[in-house]
């Protein structure tokens, strides 16, 4: 089943604690990117990726990193997380350029 | 002001009721205009996708696009309590480009 999968689904955790949140993907997709999800903004771009070792910024980078190591890999690395990154976390790829992204079920961060 | 602006609803609707939902944006360079669903507690998913201006139809679901107006909706008919979820507009200047997504429209159809 083509499908994009992100872990964990669920997380809480305290200010300055370093976490990743995985993403990967089995359609074999160029592009890759990261967004979150707050009330009333709706999705913004955190990163994306063109291709493997191909990453820039998004419209919301500060605080977070990510890396493309292989294709089907997207982390996303918050070294130290604070409150105001408690949001809703999505992972999408697409083949060709961004007409049809695929999102994956989302993570929740709480940041205590 | 945003660049992309959606009226967050809740809209409510009887089923079998014919639901719009708008969104405006403020720039003329977009040619690429998508509409995703979000189910509570999943991924959006793509739904329809349009270039330019016109009308695109897909089974109970049509998509239009106004560049004049700056102005991007989608048609539901007979809508069903399964149409319950948020919907995205998204849009972007060229295939490569960022897509930019507005708030969304939450829907609930009542049965």
């Amino acid at each position: 089943e083509a499908q994009v999968t992100q872990n964990p689904r669920y997380l809480i955790t305290v200010t300055g604690k370093k976490l990743t949140v995985t993403c990967s993907q089995n359609m074999n997709h160029e592009y890759m990117s990261w967004y979150r999800q707050d009330p009333g903004l709706g999705l913004r771009q955190i990163y994306y990726s063109m291709n493997v070792e191909v990453t820039d910024k998004g419209d919301v980078p500060e605080g977070y990193k990510v890396s493309r190591k292989e294709k089907r890999n997207f982390p996303l690395i918050l070294e130290s997380p604070s409150p105001n990154q408690t949001s809703l976390y999505f992972c999408a790829s697409s083949g060709q350029g961004t007409d049809t992204q695929y999102f994956g079920p989302g993570t929740r961060l709480t940041v205590l | 002001q945003k660049e992309v602006e959606q009226d967050p609803g809740p809209l409510s609707v009887p089923e079998g009721a014919i639901v719009s939902l708008n969104c405006t944006y403020s720039n003329s360079a977009f040619q690429y205009f998508m509409w995703y669903r979000q189910y509570s507690r999943k991924g959006p998913e793509l739904l329809m996708y349009t270039y330019s201006s016109g009308n695109k139809e897909d089974g109970r679901f049509t998509a239009q696009v106004d560049k004049s107006s700056k102005y991007i909706s989608l048609f539901i008919r007979d809508s069903q309590p399964s149409d319950s979820a948020t919907y995205l507009c998204a849009m972007k200047k060229t295939s490569y480009d960022k897509v930019i997504f507005g708030p969304g429209t939450s829907l609930s159809v009542i049965p």
